[in-house]
């Protein structure tokens, strides 16, 4: 069973702070994407990663896709509350049309 | 550009009871999966159709779940004889393409399905 492990799995913090979100696991991914969840809807794709290494930003978030394409990171500098959801990646296993999804990290920023 | 609606958007249920689940995607979209999303969880796969045909039901958790797209455009999903651990957001997402690379999926608001 393929698994993306998330963390932190919670995350509050104050405006204006630096977080970094961690999504690992021990199988090769040929994509990866990141999505954010507010409640009552379905996630949004913020971003996919393709290359190992590949380092990709928006706006004040960059995502990183590690050299093994096994794992990514998804960093936020200077959080906002509107940053405020659940954030999710998801990985395509190669020669799959599936996505895995990451556990989820919550994050809360507070005004 | 309407984007992908699921309705109804709540049910509750009785154990036991059948429901059915409805998803609208964005009209031309060649992929439409369904995933289940338990309480602060990641959406999990059920399955997926390209056009009309369903190409992979290896996530329906048991026989009682069915799913459907008989024109390939608006999905059913039917869950039968309904239990307590269905309880659940399901999720519709339609992507313009044929799955196998990286596409963008468009995700409807979920159907949040409580069953007492």
């Amino acid at each position: 069973t393929q698994l993306l492990e998330q963390s932190p799995q919670f995350l509050s913090i104050q405006e204006g702070e630096n977080l970094t979100v961690y999504c690992n696991s021990s199988s090769v991914f040929s994509s990866l994407q990141w999505y954010r969840q507010e409640p009552g809807e379905g996630p949004v794709l913020l971003v996919t990663v393709v290359t190992g290494g590949e380092v990709k930003k928006l706006k004040r978030l960059t995502f990183q896709f590690g050299d093994a394409r096994k794992d990514s990171s998804l960093h936020i500098t200077a959080a906002q509350p509107g940053d405020t959801g659940l954030y999710l990646c998801a990985g395509e296993p190669s020669g799959t049309y599936k996505y895995i999804f990451g556990t989820g990290t919550r994050l809360k920023v507070l005004a | 550009g309407a984007g992908v609606s699921q309705s109804p958007r709540y049910k509750v249920a009785k154990r036991g009871q059948d429901v059915a689940l409805r998803c609208d995607p964005i009209s031309g979209h060649v992929s439409l999966f369904w995933y289940q999303q338990a309480l602060g969880q990641g959406p999990e796969f059920l399955t997926y159709f390209q056009n009309e045909a369903q190409l992979d039901k290896s996530g329906l958790p048991s026989d009682r779940f069915f799913a459907e797209r008989p024109e390939g455009s608006v999905s059913t999903l039917k869950i039968q004889r309904t239990q307590q651990e269905d309880s659940a957001v399901y999720l519709c997402a339609s992507s313009l393409v044929v799955a196998g690379g990286p596409e963008t999926q468009y995700f409807g608001p979920g159907t949040r399905l409580l069953v007492l």
